[in-house]
Parts: structure tokens; C-alpha cells; sequence
């Protein structure tokens, strides 16, 4: 299968630290994607790295992608309560030639609890 | 900018009975998306179009699940028998240009469907 895999499966920190969390995948992507869930807003997308990009930054959050490894971490630093939520990484995986099937793959999620 | 649009937000029906939900993507969106989210796991794909057409519709239950996409814009995803395991949030999501490029996915706050 193509899913992702998170870990770790829960992650519970203070406000003001940093929260890390990762993604492995199977095979060879076209680009790998986090998304953040809550109750309140759905699915919202973060981040989208391409599979020729190793890092990529978007505010409090740092992405990286190491595809040797199949892997990706997502790191939020200087947590607020606000970022408690369920994080998704999720992959689209090449065809032969380098082109993404544009199917999204998603992994089971990382459980962020970031107390106040 | 207007977001992807599901209705109902909330379902409850009997087993055996048919239901289904209606998804109105961001405008100008080619790609759209029905994933299936069992609590506590990950988003699953069960059908992805583009325009009107069916990219991927591995995962679909065939045998009660369809989708449609007249028109290449709304899409209705039906169950015809619903069956207990299929108590879950069902997502839309749409984005622009064609179902192979590296784009971000927008995604709707979903149908909660519990069958009883």
C-alpha cells in the first residue's frame, strides 16, 4: 500500500514547545502533503513539498522530505493551544515518466495536544 | 473565496435504507474527491474525478456505492444499502487544474453519517 505512516500515533506537549511529528511512506512520490484536522475546520491543508524539495517553511512550520529514506517530519515550533488537532500527512505517488497520479493517500494521523 | 460545500452536515438512517450526499466544489475546480474517514483513522479514497469523468474509483464498494458528477462541476455520492461499518464522515474536496499536478486539495467540512 501506498499510506503514509505517522508517528507518533499521540503527542502531548506545553505551550511554547516544540511538537515533531513524521511520516513514512512505500514507494516513490511526486510530492508529499500535511494537513491538520479539527472539529471546528475540517481538513486544512499546510504544506506541500515536492519530491525534488529536501525542506520547506510556511510560518511556525518546517517540512522536510528525505526521499532515500521514504520520509517526512513536520515540525511546529513555539506550540499554541490552537494547534491542538489531529495532523495528516498525505502522498501522491508517481506513475512511470514522473507524472503524480494526483490520488491523495493519507496515513491514520498524529493526535497534537498542546496544553496551555 | 467560496469553499467546498457538503450536504447534509449530519445523517442518521437505518441500516438497509439508501442515502446521499451532495458536493458542491470551489469554482473552476477540475479535480474532485469522495474519501470515507472512519473515526479514528485516516481519510480513504473511494472515488476521484476529473471534470466529469472517473479517474480512480478502486475503493468504491461498487455494489452500493456510486458517484456521480454530471456536468463536471456538483457530484452526489449515494449508498443503497447502507450497512452498519459504513458509519463514517464523508469528505469532498476539489482542486484546480488537472488531477496530476502538485496542487493543494480544499476540502469540505463532510457529511457525518451514522447508521443504526
Amino acid at each position: 500500500s501506498q499510506q503514509g505512516e505517522e508517528d507518533p500515533q499521540a503527542l502531548s506537549i506545553q505551550e511554547g514547545e516544540n511538537a515533531t511529528m513524521n511520516c513514512s511512506y512505500k514507494t516513490s512520490i511526486n510530492n508529499l502533503q500535511w494537513y491538520r484536522q479539527n472539529s471546528g475546520r475540517g481538513l486544512v491543508h499546510l504544506i506541500l513539498i515536492r519530491s525534488n524539495e529536501r525542506e520547506k517553511h510556511s510560518g511556525r512550520l518546517r517540512v522536510t522530505l528525505d526521499t532515500s529514506k521514504k520520509s517526512s517530519s513536520l515540525l511546529i515550533t513555539a506550540s499554541r493551544a490552537a494547534d491542538t488537532a489531529s495532523y495528516f500527512c498525505a502522498t501522491a505517488y508517481t506513475l512511470a515518466g514522473g507524472t503524480s497520479y494526483g490520488k491523495l493517500t493519507f496515513g491514520q494521523g498524529t493526535i497534537l495536544t498542546v496544553h496551555p | 473565496e467560496a469553499g467546498v460545500a457538503q450536504s447534509p452536515r449530519y445523517k442518521i438512517i437505518e441500516k438497509r435504507q439508501s442515502v446521499a450526499f451532495w458536493c458542491n466544489p470551489i469554482s473552476g475546480h477540475a479535480t474532485l474527491y469522495w474519501y470515507q474517514q472512519i473515526l479514528g483513522q485516516g481519510p480513504k479514497l473511494l472515488i476521484q474525478f476529473q471534470n466529469n469523468g472517473v479517474v480512480d474509483d478502486s475503493q468504491l464498494p461498487k455494489d452500493r456505492f456510486s458517484a456521480e458528477r454530471l456536468k463536471g462541476v456538483d457530484s452526489t455520492l449515494k449508498i443503497q444499502p447502507a450497512k452498519l461499518e459504513d458509519s463514517a464522515v464523508y469528505l469532498c474536496a476539489s482542486k484546480q487544474g488537472q488531477f496530476y499536478l502538485n496542487t493543494e486539495a480544499f476540502f469540505g467540512q463532510g457529511t457525518r453519517l451514522t447508521v443504526v
